[in-house]
């Protein structure tokens, strides 16, 4: 079974400043592995995600994430926040290409002026 | 524009009222799903669909129908409704010619609150 894990589910920093937001997950095979964002009022949008291939994945608005076997993470970086980037984040796991994606329980981003 | 609708937005009901929230892409997928949101908990899967009349359980089914004659629409019922299900609810699609690869959609939402 599939698990994914947040850590914070708040999590606030100052525009211009680093944004890191954690992820781990738990998998028995190979994971795919995906971040979304849920602007205010708005459904999901698929940020970025992992299937195979390069490690380091790179998405929309700046932002990426590293897949890291070792850790079991794949936690969301971006170099430098900006206002527009407050949001709830959601890293989920899905086991293989027909399978369910598992969210996690999301993280609000916010972004201190 | 690749689109998924849900309808209604927004939905007050009584405890036992039955209610339908529909779902409809443009976008030709096979697959289709419905969560719900809750505080604190994240999005959980109720019910998803893999083509026309396949239908699965997620995690959370209990309380819903579901229903695929076509390809396009999704909808989702509460025969009975109870506080409980008081909730934000979305539906997805996504194709599945590429796998994984492919991406999910959302719908909008729609926010129910049941008296």
């Amino acid at each position: 079974a599939q698990s994914v894990t947040q850590l914070g589910s708040h999590v606030s920093v100052s525009e211009g400043a680093l944004v890191l937001l954690r992820c781990n997950y738990s998998s028995s095979v190979p994971p795919y592995l995906f971040w979304y964002v849920q602007y205010p009022n708005q459904g999901l949008q698929l940020l970025l995600k992992y299937t195979t291939g390069a490690t380091l994945v790179k998405g929309i608005n700046g932002f990426e994430a590293e897949f890291k076997k070792s850790e079991t993470s794949f936690h969301l970086t971006k170099p430098s926040a900006h206002m527009s980037d407050a949001a709830e984040y959601f890293c989920a796991v899905s086991a293989s290409e027909d399978d369910k994606i598992i969210f996690g329980k999301g993280t609000r981003l916010h972004i201190l002026p | 524009e690749a689109q998924v609708t849900q309808n209604p937005r927004y939905l007050i009901t009584v405890t036992g009222k039955k209610l339908t929230v529909t779902c409809s892409q443009n976008m030709n997928h096979e697959y289709m799903s419905w969560y719900r949101q809750d505080p604190g908990l994240g999005l959980r899967q109720i019910y998803y669909s893999m083509n026309v009349e396949v239908t699965d359980k997620g995690d959370v089914p209990e309380g819903y129908k579901v229903s695929r004659k076509e390809k396009r629409n999704f909808p989702l019922i509460l025969e009975s409704p109870s506080p409980n299900q008081t909730s934000l609810y979305f539906c997805a699609s996504r194709g599945l010619a590429g796998g994984i690869q492919e991406t999910q959609y959302f719908g909008p939402g729609t926010r129910l609150l049941v008296l």
